[in-house]
Formats: C-alpha cells, sequence, structure tokens
C-alpha cells in the first residue's frame, strides 16, 4: 500500500537539532493524524486536522509544531526534543472525522533522541 | 478515564491450528470498535469497523464478532498461516469523535 507515505522512515537527532517528519496521503482523504507509539504502549492521538483545520491538540508538548498546508500533507516539526521522545510516530489519514471511518497509516517514522 | 484491554499480550500458535484473542472496551457510550493488524515495519492495515451488537464480520480466515452490552469483540483466525503472524490492535470510539482509544494489541506468532 502506498496510500499514505511518510519520510524518513528513521531519524537520529540530538536535543538541540532541529528535523521535520513528512507525511502525504494519496486517498483524497480530509482528515489527518499524528500518533506516538512507544515501546509497549498503545497508540497516542497527538493532533488532528481536518480540512487542514487543527481539530485537536491532546495536550501535546511545544516541542511538537504540526503543520498542515494541505488536505493532502501533514509536517511534524520537532525541536529540543528529549530523550523520551524517542518513539514511532505514525501518520494517518480518513475519508471524515467520523468515528466508523477507516483510518489508513503510513509506515511510520522511528525517531531515536540523543 | 476508559481504557481498552487486549489479551493476551502475545500468542505462539503452531500452523494450521486456529485461534482467537480479545478487546475489551467500556460497555457505556459505545459508538465503533476498530480491528487492525499489523506486520512488522509495515503500516497498520484496516481490518473491520464494527458497531452493532451482535455483529460478526470475515475476512478470510479472520473474523470478529461484537458485544456491545458487555463490552469485548473477538478475533478469530482460521487454520492459522506463517503470514498471520503480526501484532492485532483493537480501537474503540466512545462517541462520535473520531479519537480512537487503542489497545496494546496481541502478538501473534505462528510456527511452523
Amino acid at each position: 500500500e502506498t496510500g499514505v507515505t511518510q519520510t524518513p522512515r528513521h531519524l537520529v537527532m540530538g536535543m538541540t537539532n532541529k528535523k521535520s517528519l513528512k507525511c502525504e496521503q494519496h486517498l483524497g482523504h480530509n482528515a489527518m493524524y499524528w500518533y506516538k507509539q512507544s515501546a509497549k504502549k498503545p497508540l497516542e492521538l497527538m493532533f488532528v486536522y481536518n480540512f487542514k483545520e487543527q481539530t485537536e491538540n491532546n495536550s501535546v508538548p511545544s516541542r511538537f509544531s504540526p503543520e498542515c498546508p494541505n488536505s493532502s500533507h501533514l509536517f511534524l516539526h520537532l525541536h529540543t526534543l528529549q530523550p523520551e521522545d524517542s518513539a514511532l510516530y505514525l501518520c494517518a489519514s480518513s475519508q471524515t472525522t467520523l468515528s466508523t471511518d477507516t483510518q489508513y497509516f503510513g509506515p511510520g517514522t522511528r525517531l531515536t533522541v540523543l | 478515564i476508559l481504557n481498552v484491554e487486549q489479551s493476551p499480550q502475545s500468542l505462539h500458535v503452531q500452523e494450521g491450528d486456529s485461534t482467537n484473542f480479545t478487546c475489551s472496551f467500556p460497555s457505556s457510550n459505545f459508538y465503533a470498535l476498530h480491528w487492525y493488524r499489523w506486520e512488522t515495519a509495515k503500516s497498520p492495515e484496516a481490518l473491520f469497523v464494527m458497531t452493532l451488537n451482535g455483529d460478526e464480520k470475515k475476512k478470510g480466515r479472520i473474523s470478529a464478532t461484537l458485544n456491545t452490552k458487555e463490552g469485548y469483540s473477538y478475533l478469530y483466525i482460521k487454520g492459522s498461516q506463517p503470514e498471520d503472524s503480526a501484532t492485532y490492535l483493537c480501537a474503540s470510539n466512545m462517541d462520535s469523535n473520531y479519537q480512537l482509544i487503542w489497545g496494546a494489541g496481541t502478538k501473534l506468532i505462528i510456527k511452523p
């Protein structure tokens, strides 16, 4: 499946670095999501965008900054991260934000913060 | 606070055997239950979305049932094959909101 792509697949960064994660969906969906998965924990929703507007910020620290320039692209800008931010970051999209809509996921970016 | 619990955490099954595992969720204000299959280094793949009590869905050798009154769903795999090895995730919505509450998954390993 190439419906949702994420780059890079792996990222190692220092605590003082600034980097960005990119997500692109080719499904014509209107909603996009960022999730975080830490080892052996459930997926945690971070941000939701619907028609390019942010509709959810789940108390995410400001060192994570999302950007949604259009319905097909979603970025997660990272700066001054902490080692505990090391995790798998997944992007997803869905046609709408209704609870019965399937979310389609990208393969994730494995982030390591040194 | 609501939790979605999955059991067991991991499961080793002999190739050819059938197996099942459980997803438990709060039964109040239930809206939808989602099952996903996640192979290592790949994207989570949607299996089923279930909304009605007593609902049963099937996709090939995989099927799922839903009991919204008691708050659980079972996922069944008939005649397990090596390609079924994956982590199976369930997630529930407690209202029409898009926010899914995820379980930690059941890791299934099929032994040849």
